[in-house]
């Protein structure tokens, strides 16, 4: 059973702090995705990657960096955060050919004051 | 780009009926995947439903059913006999060929069952 886990269900930040979000899957998937998800905007593309060390910038990669130094870790990082990225994230995780379901770990509500 | 359309942000269905939540993409490729996932309000997105391009059969899983049609690239999601359990945000996503399985998402289509 694929089982995708995020560091903190919900996380409270101050502006201008670094954070880190942890994103851990146990199925040996190559993949690995982050999405922020909005209300009225479904969810966006912050950054993946399909190996170790290597990283692909999504839809909305701005203010955000990532890091993949094992195949089941995949890191979300908010050099600096800002209050407009007080959201719901999203981590991801699948097979890398074919058409596959994506698994999601349960999420982690970032607030940042 | 790739897009997903959902054009009903808000449902409401008589619990025990049938209810279909549309999704449209836009893609110039043959090759491609289609998805639906459910997010209850507890947050985590639950995967329902696969149809490919080339399938010529109408997917279906349990009380959940995808009516494809190609031409008019429209992959409606029908959940028949509603339950209460069913209120969720359902999500429409496209995964294209040679992407690395990365999904586009529609905005979503919350869906309530009245009792």
């Amino acid at each position: 059973d694929v089982k995708v886990t995020q560091s903190s269900r919900y996380l409270v930040k101050r502006t201008g702090e670094k954070v880190f979000l942890e994103c851990v899957q146990d199925m040996d998937h190559e993949n690995m995705f982050w999405y922020r998800q909005d209300p009225g905007l479904g969810l966006r593309l912050i950054y993946f990657s399909y190996d170790v060390k290597m990283k692909e910038k999504g839809d909305i990669p701005e203010g955000y960096s990532v890091s993949r130094e094992k195949k089941e870790r995949f890191s979300l990082i908010l050099e600096s955060a800002s209050t407009n990225q007080t959201s719901m994230y999203l981590c991801a995780s699948s097979l890398l050919r074919g058409y596959y379901e994506q698994y999601f770990g349960p999420g982690t509500r970032l607030t940042v004051t | 780009a790739q897009k997903i359309t959902q054009t009903q942000p808000g449902m409401f269905v008589q619990e025990k009926e049938a209810v279909t939540l549309d999704c449209t993409y836009d893609t110039s490729d043959q090759s491609y995947g289609l998805f639906w996932y459910k997010q209850p309000s507890s947050g985590e997105m639950i995967f329902l439903i696969y149809q490919g391009s080339y399938d010529e059969q109408n997917a279906t899983e349990g009380r959940y059913s995808l009516n494809f049609q190609k031409a008019r690239k429209s992959a409606n999601l029908v959940i028949s006999a509603s339950q209460l359990g069913d209120s969720a945000m359902y999500f429409c996503a496209m995964t294209r060929a040679n992407t690395g399985n990365q999904f586009y998402f529609g905005t979503g289509t919350s869906l309530t069952v009245i009792p």
